[in-house]
């Protein structure tokens, strides 16, 4: 089946510890994206792909890294310097950038 | 940037009920998408819809680019459609900008 999965569902991290979120594709998409929402509210960009190699920052780009090897996979590391990391990340796929997004199942990111 | 605007923030209705969703947004658009999150988290694309009509189902959607909204209708609502809707804009070439949703509840 084509689809985006996201590993893994669940993810506690400890101080100034960095975590790494996965995210794979079998679309065949060029387009890759890391989304996080906070309780009650939307969706906010932290970082895009649109082709291998390439990525851009989104609007909450601090203390987060990614690195785009392969183009069915857009891993997102959440570092020590993000100071306030407890949420839900989603990530995304589209053919490009103005195209139809395509969801992965969430990872819940929780601090002990 | 360009701003999002929902409403309502929350709808709560009875099963067999109709809805309409409104989203505004600040500056001309070409990709529009309504998206449906479930009580889980998962987001489905409802609608690619920069401008014009689209159904699919008990579901349809309208958008009047040169007015900046779009409406999303829901008809004889089920309890499986509750969860959050949320709208999201992008100008040519760009990413897109989520507004904050709409929490619908529908009751048995």
């Amino acid at each position: 089946d084509g689809g985006i999965t996201q590993s893994p569902k669940y993810l506690f991290r400890k101080e100034g510890q960095n975590v790494t979120l996965s995210c794979e594709q079998n679309l065949n998409h060029d387009a890759m994206y890391w989304y996080r929402q906070d309780p009650g509210q939307g969706l906010r960009l932290i970082y895009y792909s649109q082709i291998v190699n390439d990525f851009q920052k989104g609007d909450i780009a601090e203390g987060y890294s990614v690195s785009r090897e392969k183009k069915e996979s857009f891993p997102l590391t959440v570092t020590s310097a993000q100071k306030n990391p407890t949420a839900f990340y989603l990530c995304a796929s589209s053919t490009d950038m103005e195209e139809t997004q395509y969801f992965g199942p969430g990872t819940r990111l929780l601090v002990l | 940037g360009i701003q999002v605007e929902q409403s309502p923030p929350d709808l709560i209705l009875q099963e067999g009920a109709n809805s309409t969703l409104r989203c505004n947004f600040s500056d001309s658009v070409n990709n529009l998408q309504w998206f449906h999150q479930n009580p889980w988290g998962q987001l489905i694309n409802l609608f690619y819809i920069p401008s014009g009509t689209k159904q699919n189902g008990r579901l349809s959607a309208t958008t009047v680019a040169t007015e900046r909204y779009s409406l999303l209708y829901i008809s004889s609502s089920q309890t499986t459609d509750s969860g959050v809707y949320f709208c999201a804009v992008g100008t040519s070439g760009s990413r897109l900008t989520f507004g904050e949703g709409t929490q619908l509840t529908v009751n048995p």
